[in-house]
């Protein structure tokens, strides 16, 4: 079976800090993703990458970075962490297919 | 822009009796997805529809898609308190990435 894990299941965080949320798949796939999930918005892509040091941005990558130095790890980084970037955190990990398995999610609170 | 919709959007169900929920899209695309998700959970891929007329059955739960129409059927077969959650459609984009685009979701919601 893939697997999909996340460093944290909940995490809390001052507001400036710098927040890093990783993200380990298992299945030697291309392409990784970021999503935040808020309650009426739905999935909301950050950033996805399709190759080791690759990157793109996606839908509302403004206030987070990513980094993907080896193939199986995608980090999501906060530079400077906001109350506004309250939420869960998906990561993902896609099959040839483009099917997308997803990690158990990071509930992170900004204070 | 690629848009996903579906609905209802919340579908209070009874115990026992047939549901559809529908999953509309923009453009064309034949690759669509479903998953589930629990209450405070992740989400858990259900089915993979790689073709116009691909049909896929689980359980109680079956999936259709029709690229022509541009649309994706869940029906659900004499529901269960068990099949309460979150379902997503999600469609393949085939941009470069190969971002899926999700639907905002339809939570159901099963009483007896």
């Amino acid at each position: 079976d893939v697997k999909v894990t996340q460093s944290s299941r909940y995490l809390v965080k001052r507001t400036g800090e710098k927040v890093f949320l990783e993200c380990v798949q298992d299945m030697d796939h291309e392409n990784m993703f970021w999503y935040r999930q808020d309650p009426g918005l739905g999935l909301r892509l950050i950033y996805f990458s399709y190759d080791v040091k690759m990157k793109e941005k996606g839908d509302i990558p403004e206030g987070y970075s990513v980094s993907r130095e080896k193939k199986e790890r995608f980090s999501l980084i906060l530079e400077s962490a906001s109350t506004n970037q309250t939420s869960m955190y998906l990561c993902a990990s896609s099959s040839v297919y483009n099917e997308q398995f997803f990690g158990p999610g990071t509930r992170l609170t900004v204070l | 822009e690629l848009k996903v919709e579906q609905n209802p959007l919340f579908l209070s169900m009874q115990e026992e009796k047939n549901y559809t929920i529908y999953c509309n899209y923009s453009t064309t695309s034949d690759r669509l997805y479903w998953y589930r998700q629990d209450p405070g959970k992740s989400l858990e891929s259900l089915f993979v529809l790689l073709s116009n007329g691909a049909v896929k059955q689980e359980g109680r739960l079956m999936a259709s898609l029709d690229t022509k129409a541009r649309l994706s059927t869940l029906h659900i077969t004499a529901a269960v308190h068990d099949l309460s959650a979150t379902y997503f459609c999600a469609v393949d984009t085939y941009q470069a990435g190969t971002a899926l685009i999700f639907g905002k979701g339809t939570t159901l919601s099963v009483s007896s």
